[in-house]
């Protein structure tokens, strides 16, 4: 079963420039929540998606932004980027619904640097 | 979420075991202790997660105490591939996709 994905790996953006980063959940996940991780603030969180909805945000400014497709693909954007927006990226899906405890998986991440 | 405490730093000698304490004294009847590490520029890998009962799997053991204040992860023989920083997390597992990480433990396997 493939993991969580996230294209691409890595990327170089300018100031003022705008960027989406794309996600592939689990198969069967319908939860997808984004991940900013800098080595000042730690990992901290953006926003979850379910069923194409926000469910949740995250203490971000509004150029952030994300969007879940009807197959839960998901997509993050943000707008007029600036220097602080280098991070990691990080997407994680869930299987929503496990009375168990259900468990939230990460992906790779993507790598933003803005010069 | 409750809020929890970990150590900054731990080392353990490669072969031993390798046991991270976290604290969680404000947790919630209905929240889980959930552990994940970050090996360096990778996205965070799920561990292990608990209730109330101590849980093992193929990667480590969870032990609760019985007032669920706090808890250790058990690597029982760590590698140098062990070598990480550990987040203890403590959520409600229904109706919250999101999780708060700390600052977590960073464990050195020593040679």
């Amino acid at each position: 079963k493939a993991g969580v994905t996230q294209t691409p790996r890595y990327l170089i953006k300018t100031r003022g420039q705008q960027v989406t980063l794309s996600c592939s959940p689990i198969s069967g996940h319908r939860s997808v929540s984004w991940y900013q991780q800098t080595p000042g603030q730690g990992l901290q969180f953006l926003f979850e998606y379910f069923s194409e909805t926000q469910r949740n945000k995250g203490n971000f400014p509004g150029r952030f932004s994300g969007r879940q497709f009807s197959n839960s693909r998901s997509e993050m954007n943000v707008s007029t980027l600036e220097l602080g927006d280098s991070a990691l990226y990080l997407c994680a899906s869930s299987l929503v619904g496990n009375t168990a405890g259900n468990t939230i998986y990460f992906g790779e991440g993507s790598w933003l640097t803005v010069v | 979420d409750a809020k929890t405490t970990q150590p900054p730093s731990m080392d353990c000698a490669e072969g031993r075991a390798a046991n991270l304490p976290c604290n969680h004294s404000t947790i919630s009847g209905n929240e889980y202790v959930y552990w994940y590490r970050q090996i360096h520029s990778q996205g965070p890998q799920y561990i292990i997660h608990g209730l109330k009962n101590n849980e093992t799997n193929e990667m480590a053991s969870l032990i609760i105490t019985e007032d669920r204040k706090s808890s250790t992860l058990i690597l029982p023989h760590a590698t140098l591939r062990d070598t990480a920083v550990y987040y203890c997390i403590v959520r409600v597992a229904l109706g919250n996709e999101k999780l708060t990480f700390g600052t977590g433990t960073r464990l050195t396997i020593i040679p």
